[in-house]
């Protein structure tokens, strides 16, 4: 089955603690990207990658770290979490339009409900 | 600065009949529109996405309508569902995979 899946699905962390949200897809896409959804203010992009080795920040970026190892994996890192961190966190990924401008569907993934202390 | 706005905020309406949800942009460039419907707790799923050459796509019972003039797009949904209740999201794609901007979404409601 194709899908985007996030590790875990609910954290409870204290401040300050190094955490990381995995996130995988099994449809071979280029493009991945992480979001946060903050009541009232919708999803804003926190980190995206083109490929592999290939990231660049979004609206959000501060306090967030990404990696693209591996094409499948996207993995979003808290170096020291921070309560205003507190979220609801979505990995998805797509194929990337590329040169022929044509745009791609993106898949999201169940979400990540991260509280920090 | 880069923005999408939607309409109304929320929306109750009765099993059968029709509503439109109202998305209004300012993101330069543009590559596409695209609305998601969320279910609460969920990740947004995609609906429908429009390149600026295209003034309406259907995708079952929802017809999203563009109009790159006037920066403003409207989803139509036909004959609603219990299932529908979700959130409605509007989604502007500027640069390619670079730069998505979200709008708040609204919020539907279908009562029996």
């Amino acid at each position: 089955e194709a899908q985007v899946t996030q590790n875990p699905r609910y954290l409870i962390t204290v401040t300050g603690k190094k955490l990381t949200v995995t996130c995988s897809q099994n449809m071979n896409h280029e493009y991945m990207s992480w979001y946060r959804q903050d009541p009232g203010l919708g999803l804003r992009q926190i980190y995206y990658s083109m490929n592999v080795e290939v990231t660049d920040k979004g609206d959000v970026p501060e306090g967030y770290k990404v990696s693209r190892k591996e094409k499948r994996n996207f993995p979003l890192i808290l170096e020291s979490p921070s309560p205003n961190q507190t979220s609801l966190y979505f990995c998805a990924s797509s194929f990337l339009a590329g040169t022929s401008g044509r745009a791609y569907e993106q898949y999201f993934g169940p979400g990540t409900r991260l509280t920090v202390t | 600065k880069n923005q999408v706005e939607q309409s109304p905020q929320s929306l109750i309406i009765l099993e059968g009949k029709n509503c439109t949800l109202q998305c209004n942009y300012t993101v330069s460039p543009f590559s596409n529109l695209r609305w998601y419907k969320q279910d609460t707790g969920r990740g947004p799923v995609s609906l429908t996405i429009m390149t600026f050459s295209e003034n309406t796509k259907s995708n079952g019972r929802y017809t999203a309508t563009l109009d790159a003039d006037t920066k403003q797009s409207s989803l139509h949904i036909t004959a609603s569902q219990l299932s529908d209740s979700a959130s409605y999201i509007c989604v502007v794609e500027g640069n390619y995979g670079q730069n998505f901007v979200f709008g708040p979404g609204t919020r539907l409601s279908v009562l029996p």
